[in-house]
């Protein structure tokens, strides 16, 4: 069965800096997608960014990149130049067309 | 574009009690989805449609849930009878087709059963 583990609870930045978040899956699949969601304290998730597991080049989205390691099944989201509105639950994804998981997600905290 | 809309978007009611939420997706969007979000976790999703058909509804628990998707648009999911672990926000989400596309989700229901 797949699943998806994202280890860091919660997360602190200072404003401007740069914050990694970490997301490791377990799958037997070589066909799928990987996404970022934020949800914001008013709830609504949208998306951050998306990869899909057959390219090797680490989507980017603005100040949002990704760093996918298919191989070792991790796909971190890094924010450059933190800013206030970036507080919020960020949650990895893993799906396919049938099927998706997602991780118990990141608080993450921005430091003014 | 409209985005995904949700009713209501609290909900109090008494264990034992019955409950509905209504789900419209984004228009053109073929797959829809329920999940529920308990505090301080990841979405679970309930069940999903392609169209008017629930192609996985395996995490339903379908002796109180029940959910429909007439004419492949909007949705109602339903609980009946509520208890108190039902608890939670109600996401609804839709995307064009399939699990590889990017789900637009609604703003939640948010149930508490006392």
């Amino acid at each position: 069965a797949q699943t998806v583990t994202q280890s860091q609870p919660e997360m602190s930045v200072q404003e401007a800096e740069t914050v990694t978040l970490s997301c490791t899956y377990d799958t037997s699949e070589s066909d799928y997608y990987l996404f970022w969601y934020k949800q914001p304290p008013s709830r609504q998730m949208i998306l951050v960014i998306r990869q899909e597991a057959y390219k090797q080049q680490n989507a980017t989205e603005n100040r949002f990149s990704v760093n996918f390691q298919k191989a070792a099944k991790s796909f971190s989201l890094k924010i450059s130049d933190s800013q206030l509105g970036d507080a919020a639950m960020y949650f990895c994804a893993w799906t396919r067309d049938d099927k998706i998981i997602f991780g118990k997600g990141t608080r993450l905290h921005i430091l003014p | 574009e409209a985005g995904v809309v949700q009713s209501p978007r609290y909900k109090i009611i008494e264990k034992k009690q019955p409950v509905a939420f209504w789900c419209n997706p984004i228009s053109g969007h073929n797959t829809l989805y329920w999940y529920r979000q308990n505090l301080g976790q990841g979405p679970e999703l309930l069940i999903r449609y392609e169209n008017e058909e629930a192609v996985d509804d395996s995490q339903l628990p379908k002796d109180r849930f029940s959910a429909e998707r007439l004419k492949g648009v909007d949705s109602t999911l339903k609980i009946q009878p509520a208890e108190l672990g039902d608890s939670a926000v109600y996401l609804c989400a839709s995307s064009h087709f399939g699990g590889r596309d990017t789900q637009y989700f609604g703003p939640g229901t948010r149930l508490t059963v006392l």
